[in-house]
């Protein structure tokens, strides 16, 4: 079955833990990225990568990184994690020349 | 990329069409025009996704005039599982940026 996943899809720490979000896709694609979502504000990007070892940042980068050394896979770092970092994040990928990417599930992260 | 506008919610009952429409007045030529739906803590869903005219699937229906400044997307027929946000995305699919969410519209559908 095609999809993204996420771990873990919980996670409640405290400021300055570092923790990492995992992601992966089983389809091949060579864009993915990371968003994060709060109420009131929508979707906003964090992270983007088009493809091995190439990584930008979207609208809301700081406080975060990112890393892509294998096609399937696109961690998202939170080095030093502060309460605004409190947020329900989504991993995304999308195969070259196509409009439609595919969500994973979603990390509820609380950051206290 | 082009900004988007989006009614913030609109409400429907079981069985009517709804039309959702969204404005992108500086939409690029090689742009093209994508919808979502999201449920409560679910990640955005693909619906459908065009470049002009009328393009429909078996989910929805996506009418794109052809000064390409809006676009409404037609939900036929809702259902109470139709309840959802709708996100109107624009873009071009060789951007690495892979294309902005706006605030979507919030469509509540009643019995």
């Amino acid at each position: 079955e095609a999809q993204v996943t996420q771990n873990p899809r919980y996670l409640i720490t405290v400021t300055g833990k570092k923790l990492t979000v995992t992601c992966s896709q089983n389809m091949n694609h060579e864009y993915m990225s990371w968003y994060r979502q709060d109420p009131g504000l929508g979707l906003r990007q964090i992270y983007y990568s088009m493809n091995v070892e190439v990584t930008d940042k979207g609208d809301v980068p700081e406080g975060y990184k990112v890393s892509r050394k294998e096609k399937r896979n696109f961690p998202l770092i939170l080095e030093s994690p502060s309460p605004n970092q409190t947020s329900l994040y989504f991993c995304a990928s999308r195969g070259d020349g196509s409009y439609e990417q595919y969500f994973g599930p979603g990390t509820r992260l609380t950051v206290t | 990329l082009a900004k988007t506008t989006q009614p913030i919610s609109m409400d429907s009952y079981e069985g009517q069409e709804v039309n959702i429409t969204c404005s992108h007045n500086n939409i690029a030529t090689n742009d093209y025009i994508t919808w979502y739906q999201q449920f409560p803590s679910q990640g955005p869903r693909f619906i459908i996704q065009g470049y002009k005219t009328k393009v429909t699937n078996e989910v929805a229906s996506l009418f794109i005039p052809a000064d390409r400044k809006s676009s409404t997307l037609s939900l036929p027929r809702v259902s109470l599982s139709d309840t959802a946000v709708y996100y109107c995305l624009v873009g071009g699919n060789n951007a690495g940026n892979m294309l902005t969410f706006g605030g979507g519209t919030r469509l509540m559908v009643k019995p």
